[in-house]
């Protein structure tokens, strides 16, 4: 299994909303990632994890809360978002024994913040 | 921060011609991968290049590598409607922090 999925497809939610971004894969691989992509620009990362531990935190706002349950699961908790956090977020994994960083990509949440 | 960057912004080409869009980059690297995405979807891995590789294929892709100049180009033969998609240079730095560093990106459209 190369896949990465991600739930929900699209997502709207209200400012004062709370809701969770899903992503899974099923390749072993022990480094996931969250990415926030605005139209016509390149990924911008938001975390990554390392071995179930958080390695990267790109001074993300407190109002995006990541959460890796165990080495294939990986959510990003949203609360109070406001309408600029409206973007494709996209999941992705790579294999750190690697060396590479190639990373494998899942389809992306469209969310919007209304 | 974002440290590639890429040329053209956007190329538009008949189906059959060939494609050619180029990256370059500030710091030292481990590797340089391209990365092709459809409207609203996610990435695809196409190809990586090792730093000390200068020149590297698979299909109808070809990639090659001057870490002198610190610029990269990916080259896509024989093109057809189905390559119409954005196209992402990404580098691994030396530091093995994790982090890819993306290019702006070049979008191609590739008319039948």
């Amino acid at each position: 299994d190369t896949e990465v999925t991600q739930t929900p497809k699209h997502l709207v939610m209200g400012m004062t909303n709370k809701k969770s971004l899903k992503c899974e894969q099923h390749m072993g691989h022990r480094a996931m990632y969250w990415y926030k992509q605005k139209a016509k620009k390149p990924p911008e990362l938001m975390f990554v994890y390392s071995y179930e531990k958080l390695s990267i935190n790109e001074s993300v706002p407190s109002r995006f809360s990541p959460e890796c349950p165990n080495s294939s699961l990986l959510n990003l908790h949203l609360h109070a978002l406001q309408p600029e956090d409206s973007a494709l977020y996209l999941c992705a994994s790579s294999q750190p024994s690697s060396g590479t960083n190639e990373q494998f990509f899942g389809p992306g949440t469209r969310l919007t913040v209304l | 921060s974002q440290q590639g960057e890429e040329d053209p912004q956007a190329l538009s080409i008949q189906e059959g011609e060939n494609a050619t869009m180029n990256c370059s980059y500030k710091t030292s690297i481990n590797n340089l991968q391209w990365y092709r995405q459809n409207s609203g979807r996610g990435l695809v891995h196409l190809i990586l290049i090792r730093s000390n590789e200068r020149e590297k294929h698979s299909g109808r892709l070809r990639v090659t590598l001057d870490t002198s100049k610190k610029s990269s180009s990916l080259l896509i033969t024989a093109s057809r409607a189905a390559d119409t998609a954005s196209y992402f240079c990404a580098t691994d730095g030396i530091s093995n922090t994790g982090k890819l560093i993306f290019g702006q990106g070049t979008t191609l459209q590739v008319k039948p």
